[in-house]
């Protein structure tokens, strides 16, 4: 099955800064790659995905790259703000059709 | 609408005890799932119903027993369960295109 993994675990940012989290995965037969953002105590929220037949997707401050060739993947958040804080998991679906997600990423916005 | 409900949101229940969490979709998707999430981890895949037949089971213990009523419905029948078992448990639907939605979780509390 598909391996993901996600680093930094925590990623502090200054408000107004940029935040980069890196994602590998295993399965090179995986197409799809989702990206969530979890509140405290709230559900998993897709913010972003993308498919393996296209290298970066835009969503105004969210954007994801894709680099199939080295089988990584990263969420760009611009312009970071307060409620940007959460944490975020990357996820590849395998050919099996399981999503792996990533161990997650800690991100904190300092006012 | 992108919308997963699940009954109750919060459950105490004692080892001896069988209870039932629920979920519900109508966004027509096929394929919906059972994931149980613990603090600050990414969630793990239970089980996957595909048309409403069980494709996948995680090696769940048989103390978790699931059930796809029709649907729209999912059901997570719990029986003799342990303190390790106190986690998110998270219902997720998925259509055609892959993306799973996540509902906002019941959290279960086993004394």
């Amino acid at each position: 099955g598909e391996n993901v993994e996600q680093h930094p675990s925590t990623l502090s940012v200054q408000e107004g800064d940029s935040a980069v989290i890196k994602c590998t995965y295993s399965d090179s037969a995986s197409n799809y790659f989702p990206w969530y953002k979890q509140e405290l105590g709230k559900r998993p929220q897709l913010i972003i995905d993308i498919r393996s037949n296209v290298g970066e997707k835009k969503d105004q401050r969210i954007a994801v790259t894709l680099n199939k060739t080295a089988k990584h993947f990263s969420l760009h958040i611009t312009e970071t703000q307060p409620e940007d804080s959460a944490v975020y998991f990357c996820a590849g679906l395998g050919n099996d059709y399981k999503l792996s997600f990533g161990a997650g990423t800690t991100v904190t916005v300092r006012a | 609408d992108t919308e997963v409900t699940q009954t109750p949101k919060h459950l105490v229940m004692g080892m001896t005890n069988k209870k039932s969490l629920k979920c519900e979709q109508h966004m027509g998707h096929r394929a919906m799932y059972w994931y149980k999430q613990k603090a600050k981890k990414p969630p793990e895949l239970m089980f996957v119903y595909s048309y409403e037949k069980l494709s996948i089971n995680e090696s769940v213990p048989s103390r978790f027993s699931p059930e796809c009523p029709n649907s729209s419905l999912l059901n997570l029948h719990l029986h003799a369960l342990q303190p390790e078992d106190s986690a998110l448990y998270l219902c997720a639907s998925s259509g055609a295109m892959e993306t799973q939605y996540f509902g906002p979780g019941t959290r279960l509390l086993v004394l």
